[in-house]
């Protein structure tokens, strides 16, 4: 069974320092990876995904991540966070033939002025 | 271009009522999905379903129940509301059969059970 681990519940940083949320993944195969952000009061959007292909993905608002299999991670990274970043992130895993994810249980990102 | 639609966004009820929350997509895809979420719980499915006609359950489906009479709707009910299912309800679907897992999410149903 696949799972999803997001080791921290909270991070805090300051607008304009750098970024980054861990995700570890645990699935046999080639998994397919995606992160979410959650604005308070809205619903999840997709921020980027991986299914193959270079390792490193891009996605909106600035956001990218890069898959290790060595380490079974996925961290999304952000060079310079902004006050509008401020949010709930998850991380999700998805398997070829499983159309059902497994959600980690998310990162709140706080914003410091 | 709609996408995924929830109505209402905002109930309150008591507990014993009967409430129904709808879930409306445009893109006629063939997989969506009833989560809740809820502090500490992170998100939790509830039922899912294949195509019309076919409903499954999640982790959490004690109390409610799902119908789906054509591809585009997916209500959920709950039967006699608890204090217990005071959450935020997300509705989701999946483009394909066999995919990928990726979901669109709609904004949202908060509901409080009085």
């Amino acid at each position: 069974a696949q799972s999803v681990t997001q080791p921290d519940i909270h991070i805090t940083v300051s607008e304009g320092a750098s970024l980054e949320l861990r995700c570890n993944y645990s699935y046999g195969a080639t998994p397919y990876l995606f992160w979410y952000v959650q604005s308070p009061g809205q619903g999840l959007q997709l921020l980027l995904k991986y299914f193959s292909g270079d390792t490193l993905v891009q996605g909106i608002k600035g956001f990218e991540a890069e898959f290790k299999r060595s380490q079974s991670s996925f961290n999304l990274r952000k060079p310079s966070v902004h006050w509008s970043d401020a949010a709930e992130y998850f991380c999700a895993v998805g398997s070829g033939g499983s159309y059902i994810p497994t959600f980690g249980r998310g990162t709140s990102l706080i914003v410091h002025p | 271009d709609a996408g995924i639609t929830q109505s209402p966004r905002y109930k309150i009820t008591e507990t014993g009522r009967q409430v129904t929350l709808m879930c409306h997509q445009t893109w006629s895809h063939s997989y969506m999905f009833w989560y809740r979420q809820d502090l500490g719980h992170g998100l939790r499915l509830i039922y899912y379903s294949a195509a019309a006609d076919i409903t499954d359950k999640g982790e959490v489906p004690d109390g409610y129940v799902v119908s789906r009479s054509k591809t585009e709707n997916f209500p959920l009910t709950l039967e006699s509301a608890t204090r217990s299912q005071t959450s935020v309800y997300f509705c989701a679907s999946n483009p394909s059969a066999g995919g990928t897992g990726e979901l669109f999410f709609g904004e949202g149903s908060r509901l409080t059970v009085l």
